[in-house]
This record gives structure tokens, sequence and C-alpha cells, in this order.
């Protein structure tokens, strides 16, 4: 089976602090793993992929993502919020058969 | 489980065919459903937003008439390809905005996706 579980429905930062947005995963098949931002009224926009090279992947607008094998996770993070960056954040793996799973989203909400 | 289905999840058909693909809300009543489209190596690209009881609406570059949207009933959207192409060979997923619970909860969920290969 395969799934995806974002851990925080809503996460919210002061702006300047870190984002760490979390994401866990099970899959039976060696996986692609992906992060996506909706901001409102707009289509999904890709942050960064994960698909079995390095394991931190460094993806736009200063986000990263590791992929640890052993805690089947793949947590967003980014050393400094900005304002921009208050959206919905949906982490995504891509398993066997072209199946994919998304999470159900994690809304970033940044104060000034 | 999953809250959105999406039906079939694999489909290969003959050029000059129509393909449907349908979208269900499971567990909520979605007024509003999105499709999206993703090519090879690319991000998924919102094609159409639809609306119950109403006409979609089709983001810039997306031929309505090619892409037919039919959102008849609160937990069903489909999109059928029309005449379908080699180049409509894509990966098509569907979301369905639960809009049950508070303004601030409203919730995005996504079919598994279909892959629509056109020989």
């Amino acid at each position: 089976a395969q799934s995806v579980t974002q851990l925080d429905s809503h996460v919210s930062v002061s702006e300047g602090t870190p984002v760490l947005l979390r994401c866990n995963y099970s899959s039976s098949y060696s996986p692609s793993l992906f992060w996506y931002v909706q901001h409102p009224n707009k289509g999904l926009q890709l942050l960064l992929k994960y698909t079995s090279a390095a394991t931190l992947v460094k993806g736009i607008n200063g986000f990263e993502a590791e992929f640890k094998k052993s805690e089947t996770s793949f947590h967003l993070t980014k050393p400094s919020a900005h304002m921009s960056d208050a959206a919905e954040y949906f982490c995504v793996v891509k398993g066997g058969y072209q199946k994919v799973t998304f999470g159900t989203g994690t809304k970033l909400q940044v104060i000034p | 489980g999953a809250v959105v289905s999406q039906h079939p999840s694999w489909v290969i058909c003959k050029s000059g065919t129509s393909v449907k693909i349908e979208c269900r809300s499971l567990d909520f009543q979605a007024t509003t459903m999105f499709w999206y489209r993703q090519f090879p190596k690319q991000s998924l690209m919102l094609m159409a937003t639809s609306n119950e009881g109403s006409k979609a609406t089709y983001e810039q570059g997306v031929e309505k008439d090619k892409f037919l949207i039919n959102h008849a009933s609160l937990t069903l959207s489909t999109l059928t390809v029309t005449s379908a192409h080699p180049e409509d060979s894509s990966f098509y997923i569907c979301s369905a905005l639960d809009r049950s619970g508070a303004t601030t909860n409203e919730k995005l969920f996504f079919g598994s996706g279909t892959q629509l290969s056109v020989l």
C-alpha cells in the first residue's frame, strides 16, 4: 500500500523564522517524492522533487527537503520564512505503476 | 482511505477515439473540482475549474471543445478527451474541494491520477 501523511494541517511561523513542514510516506516501491505549493486561486507549483539521486534536494524559493529512507520521511524546510510563502503545501509520492498519492496538505501561515 | 476516487488509473486508446475520466468525492460533497495535466518532467498544470451545475472555467490555452468537463452532481466530475491524439497522452489528475468545515479549514483532496496513452 502507498500512503502519505502530512503531520500538520496548519503551521504558523513568524516572518524570518525557519519553516518545517513534515511528511511521512509508505511505499512498497522505490518512490519518487515531491513537494507542491498552491497559492490561493492558482494551480499547483512544483517546489522540488526527489528521484533517487541526492537525498538532500534543493528547490525553488529557498526550500529544500531531505529524503530519509530509515525514517520514511521527506520533510520540507526553509531557513527564513517570507510573507509570500503563505500557501498550502502538498507532499506527493509517486510509486509503482505511476500511482500518485497526495498528502492532505499543510496550510502555512506567516505572521509579520 | 481515499476520499477522492479517480477512474481509470490507466487507459490506452486509439487515435480519434474519446476517453472519459471520472472523479468522485467519496466522503463529502464537492461543489468545486479541478482538473490538472502533467507533462513529463513538468509540474501539474491546471486545466479547468469545474463547478457543479454550471459551465467549467478553462485556463488560457486549454481547448474547451477538446476537453469536455461535466460536473452534473455534487460528487462527480468527468473529463472527456474528445478525438484523442498522441499529443494528448499525458497524466491527468483531479482534485475536489471540501468546504464542509469552516472557511479556514477548506481542504483539497486529490485523485490518484489517470495515465492516458493514445496510440
